[in-house]
């Protein structure tokens, strides 16, 4: 059973960078086969997905924030993580790591999430 | 960009069966997936690839994708059902991945 776990500061001032790793259990990011993604949820208010990544470093960006996020893998301890530059108080929400598998990009596991606050 | 829309909003009486909707244009041509999210937890995929179920998810949900509507179906509801239900797809032609905006199902 694969599991997801996001970690990271909960709590970030605006104009900095918001960095969260997502730890992978019970699966090899490094087998291949499977996207490894990032979608936040602004409170009371739908998905939003950030972006994936394969364990090769491909990455596959929203527009919307591309210019401000950067997804990298570590396969020797098995996480994928993302940095959110420049962040503002918008940016309050819950993250999400997950699975996705392709070709259709399903995502079939999820960690827990984790709230992450910008405010001075 | 691509979008899909659901009704903010549904509900049902236990037992009945609830329809939620996601429109996007010619969404038949892609695979659709729906997700569950109770309060306070994670998304759980339910329905994947237009029709099909994960292991653990019970029969009573089944899934259709036809022209510009794909359609979660929840046969004989009961009140754990309750929850925030979204739509995906992955849009190919702009390396994409698009939520629909949720519905939230309310079992009277």
């Amino acid at each position: 059973q694969v599991q997801l776990q996001e970690s990271g500061p909960g709590l970030v001032k605006p104009s900095q960078t918001l960095s969260l790793t997502c730890t992978v259990s019970g699966g090899s990011i490094s087998s291949g086969g499977y996207y490894w993604s990032w979608i936040r949820q602004h409170p009371g208010k739908g998905l939003e997905w950030i972006g994936f990544i394969y364990y090769s470093g491909s990455t596959y960006y929203n527009p919307s924030l591309k210019s401000r996020v950067t997804i990298s893998v570590d396969t020797s301890k098995n996480q994928f993580s993302l940095k959110l530059s420049s962040v503002t108080a918008a940016d309050t929400a819950v993250f999400y790591c997950a699975r996705v598998k392709p070709p259709a990009m399903d995502f079939d596991y999820w960690g827990q999430g984790t709230l992450v606050t910008v405010s001075s | 960009s691509y979008v899909l829309a659901q009704p903010p909003s549904e509900s049902v009486a236990p037992g009945q069966t609830a329809r939620i909707t996601c429109g996007g244009k010619n969404i038949g041509s892609k695979s659709g997936h729906w997700y569950q999210q109770k309060p306070g937890q994670a998304p759980v995929l339910v329905v994947y690839d237009d029709s099909d179920r994960p292991s653990g998810i019970p029969e009573r949900f089944s899934g259709s994708n036809s022209g510009n509507t794909a359609t979660l179906t929840i046969s004989r509801v009961e009140a754990g059902d309750e929850a925030d239900y979204y739509c995906q797809v992955w849009d190919s032609s702009s390396d994409l991945v698009v939520f629909g905006g949720g519905t939230k199902l309310t079992v009277l």
